[in-house]
């Protein structure tokens, strides 16, 4: 079957230590997303890429970095430069961006930092 | 800029109740809407979209028609079940460029008991 898959489902940290979300899409498509979900506040935009080796920062990058080395993958890592890093994680994939915008989501992580 | 604004939850309901969640918009040009839900611990999954103007979206029982003439999305259900309870997002596709970039709402809570 067809979907995005995110891993670990739950993961745990302590602070001062980088962390790297996983996620992994095999629906062939090009544009790859990240969001941020805290109660209360909806999604907000990480970063996004549309192509393989490139990406753009989003409405909250500071504190996040990514990767696009494959079309399949793409990594979040959470840095100690990130000020409030617990929350809901989630990665989405879409056909292209520019399209009619639909997009496609994996499961999330929950990222706990203490 | 863009943005979604939806009606605060949450929403409780009996079974069988009608159901309405106001969605509204600001956007310039012509954006793709969209609901998505989210059930408690899972990602989103696309409820039902409308492109443009008029046209009316459906999927499960759930509808929302595309309103240009009052920038509106509003989701309805004739008749709802205890397992249409999740948190419901409005979103639009950003039109800037062509990023195609989602915009969220902050989401409803819908409760629905027996």
């Amino acid at each position: 079957d067809g979907g995005i898959t995110q891993s670990p489902k739950y993961l745990f940290r302590k602070e001062g230590q980088n962390v790297t979300l996983s996620c992994e899409q095999n629906l062939n498509h090009d544009a790859m997303y990240w969001y941020r979900q805290d109660p209360g506040q909806g999604l907000r935009l990480i970063y996004y890429s549309q192509i393989v080796n490139d990406f753009q920062k989003g409405d909250i990058a500071e504190g996040y970095s990514v990767s696009r080395e494959k079309k399949e993958s793409f990594p979040l890592t959470v840095t100690s430069a990130q000020k409030n890093p617990t929350a809901f994680y989630l990665c989405a994939s879409s056909i292209s961006s520019g399209a009619t915008g639909e997009q496609y989501f994996g499961p999330g992580t929950r990222l706990t930092v203490t | 800029g863009d943005s979604v604004t939806q009606m605060e939850g949450p929403v409780t309901l009996s079974e069988e109740a009608f159901l309405t969640i106001n969605c509204t918009y600001t956007a310039t040009g012509y954006p793709s809407l969209f609901w998505y839900v989210q059930y408690p611990g899972e990602g989103l999954q696309l409820l039902l979209k409308a492109t443009k103007a008029d046209d009316k979206g459906s999927n499960k029982g759930f509808e929302a028609t595309y309103r240009k003439e009052t920038t509106s999305f509003h989701l309805e259900k004739g008749s709802v079940q205890v397992s249409d309870s999740a948190v419901y997002f409005c979103a639009l596709s950003d039109q800037k460029g062509s990023q195609g970039n989602l915009i969220f709402g902050k989401g409803t809570k819908l409760s629905v008991k027996p």
